[in-house]
This record gives C-alpha cells, structure tokens and sequence, in this order.
C-alpha cells in the first residue's frame, strides 16, 4: 500500500479555516485520495475523497497538488465539533489501511 | 436510522471462552468490512465480504478467529479461545461498489474485554 505522511497533531481557534497536509509521494494513477476522521469515542467516518481535481462536499475540501504528491484537506470554519483525528488514506478498492492520523485540536 | 450497526456493544469475557460479534450492514450494501482497533492506535484491517464471498484475511487473523456471510447481509465475527490481547474495539463498515473506489460506512464498534 502507498504510504502516507500526516502531522502527528494540529491545533485551531474555533471557527477558522484549517488546513490538515498529507504527503504521498509514493502515489500510483489509480490511487485515490480518502479522509476519513475518528472523533472522540466512535467509529471512523467518511470526510471526503478525490482523484486528480479538487473536491468539496458540505463537511470539507479536498485540494490535490497537481503532481498528486500531496493533497490537503480543508475544513472552512473549525468548531468544537470537528476535533478528531483525520486520516488521509490512499485507496482504489481495496480495504482502508490507516496510519497514525493527525490528531486536530479545536480550541473555543 | 439505517446506518450500520453492531451487537453488542459491549463484551466481557475470561479468556479461554468463545463471543461472537454480529454487524447489520446498511440495506443494499454488497461489501462488509471488519477492523480491529486497539487503543491509541488507527484501526487494522481484519478481513472483508462482497456480497456472500469472503474476499481477503488479514495476516492479523489468526486461526482462532472465523467470520461469516451467509446470505450477503449481516455477517458474524467468532473469536475462539479469547486471549487477553484480543481486547479491543471491533469495527464493522459497509460501502456498495460500484466504481472503482468506494466510500465505507462504520458501525459503533464492539468493545471487547478479555480477563
């Protein structure tokens, strides 16, 4: 499986954008790009995912570099809600496999 | 709500004994994933159902552990001869496939304790 480089943690002031990075140099051509997030307590839950263009959906945003070396995940206005850990994993059809993640603080 | 779910919950047991774990997946839903996640640490694969057929077991899958599909639905992961290191959360997820990524869906786990 194509490996995955994520900060360990990052921290945000409630209701500011954040930006989570995620660093795949090894990616092929048909590996998409997955987010998924753990909060607190529950089970893992799908953010967003994309191939080559960026992608938005009501939870957040995907930019992908143009190299798709790298790609970030943005959540337009952090709140309490969205502190979690967020994987970005690399997929076509095969099972997840999740890393250490980046463990997002929020702070009010 | 028709989401994934599991049951139990909760699980304890002393180690020697045998649980079962059942996971509803969501209606329509041909693939059903299990993954075990232990604390601290990201979920790990298990092994994983499209529709009735069992297509892939982790090496993490000792011969203790069995799952099943029968009818391409709900299916059922059996540990036999519990051993204290297999506490942890055990995951169920369901996604349907039809192109060539698919987007997975998880239940609120099973938390098992072996004494």
């Amino acid at each position: 499986d194509a490996k995955t480089t994520q900060p360990n943690s990052m921290e945000s002031n409630e209701e500011e954008p954040v930006h989570l990075p995620c660093n795949h140099s090894t990616i092929s051509g048909t590996d998409y790009i997955h987010w998924y997030r753990q909060l607190p307590s529950q089970g893992p839950e799908y953010v967003i995912h994309g191939l080559t263009s960026n992608v938005n959906n009501r939870m957040a945003s995907l930019a992908i570099a143009e190299d798709r070396k790298s790609s970030t995940l943005i959540l337009h206005r952090a709140t309490l809600r969205d502190a979690a850990v967020y994987y970005c994993i690399l997929r076509g059809n095969t099972p997840l496999v999740f890393g250490k993640g980046t463990r997002l603080s929020v702070i009010a | 709500d028709t989401g994934v779910s599991q049951d139990p919950r909760h699980k304890i047991t002393k180690r020697g004994q045998n649980v079962t774990f059942r996971c509803d997946p969501i209606s329509e839903h041909n693939r059903l994933y299990w993954y075990r996640q232990t604390l601290g640490q990201g979920p790990e694969f298990l092994t994983y159902f499209q529709n009735e057929a069992q297509l892939e077991k982790s090496r993490l899958l000792s011969d203790r552990f069995s799952a099943e599909r029968p009818k391409g639905s709900f299916s059922t992961l059996e540990i036999q001869r519990t051993e204290q290191g297999d506490s942890a959360m055990y995951l169920c997820a369901s996604s349907l496939l039809v192109h060539a990524t698919d987007t997975q869906y998880f239940g609120p786990g099973t938390r098992l304790t072996v004494l």
